[in-house]
């Protein structure tokens, strides 16, 4: 079993960069692909990378998703704050030792 | 165009039953595994069950082991979760969501466990 751990809270102001970081417990952080998920507040969650790096269609190229095998991590970059970008963020990943999905606590991403 | 739709969530005593359903449409039902994940007010995101393509294989979260079960009906398009024997700490918001990137999620569907 692992474990994804986010920072709590991040902010930055409007045009800035913001990543979020997702740091996987124990096990390779690339074993399994890493999505991120937005939910803004009474909305249900959507994706904004998968894949570790893949953007859906639909989402801004100033999202960004990489993983980094030395720091056991995966983030998420977002350039060029807009105030639509405050929400929380979530990593999610997969267990295939005990064929469970996990979740990250969660970034409250807060643009002012 | 993907959606899903769950039903069924309400306020149910503590012990007592109550079984959500999540109506799928926009894609080959059949062809995807389904989750259930569920958000407790004011927390993170709880991954709840997990059910494969034909239900061969069908996987629960330890909070919920023995208590909910998950289903599926291909000919329906559809999504259940039976939950049995709820207790406060099961008051959340109920999603469906599409295959192990959750790439598709319903609106929610709210239960809450009082007396």
């Amino acid at each position: 079993n692992f474990m994804l751990t986010q920072p709590h809270s991040v902010s930055e102001s409007p045009g800035k960069t913001v990543t979020i970081s997702c740091t996987r417990s124990s096990g390779s952080i690339a074993s399994n692909y890493v999505q991120w998920y937005q939910q803004r507040p009474g909305s249900s969650p959507t994706t904004v990378i998968y894949e570790d790096n893949q953007r859906p269609s639909g989402v801004p190229d100033r999202f960004s998703g990489s993983i980094d095998s030395s720091s056991n991590s995966a983030s998420l970059t977002i350039s060029g704050l807009k105030t639509e970008d405050e929400a929380d963020y979530y990593c999610q990943s997969y267990d295939s030792s005990n064929h469970r999905v996990v979740f990250g606590g969660g970034t409250k991403l807060t643009v002012l | 165009e993907v959606q899903l739709v769950e039903s069924g969530g309400g306020l149910v005593k503590p012990g007592g039953s109550l079984r959500l359903s999540c109506a799928a449409s926009g894609f080959t039902f059949s062809s995807y595994s389904m989750n259930w994940v569920r958000q407790a007010p004011g927390k993170g995101l709880e991954w709840v069950s997990s059910i494969s393509s034909s239900s061969s294989y069908i996987y629960y979260a330890d909070s919920v082991k023995g208590r909910f079960t998950i289903s599926r009906d291909n000919a329906k398009n559809s999504l259940y979760l039976q939950m049995n024997s709820l207790r406060a700490e099961d008051t959340a918001v109920y999603y469906c969501a599409r295959d192990n990137k959750l790439n598709y999620w319903g609106q929610g569907t709210l239960v809450t466990v009082s007396s």
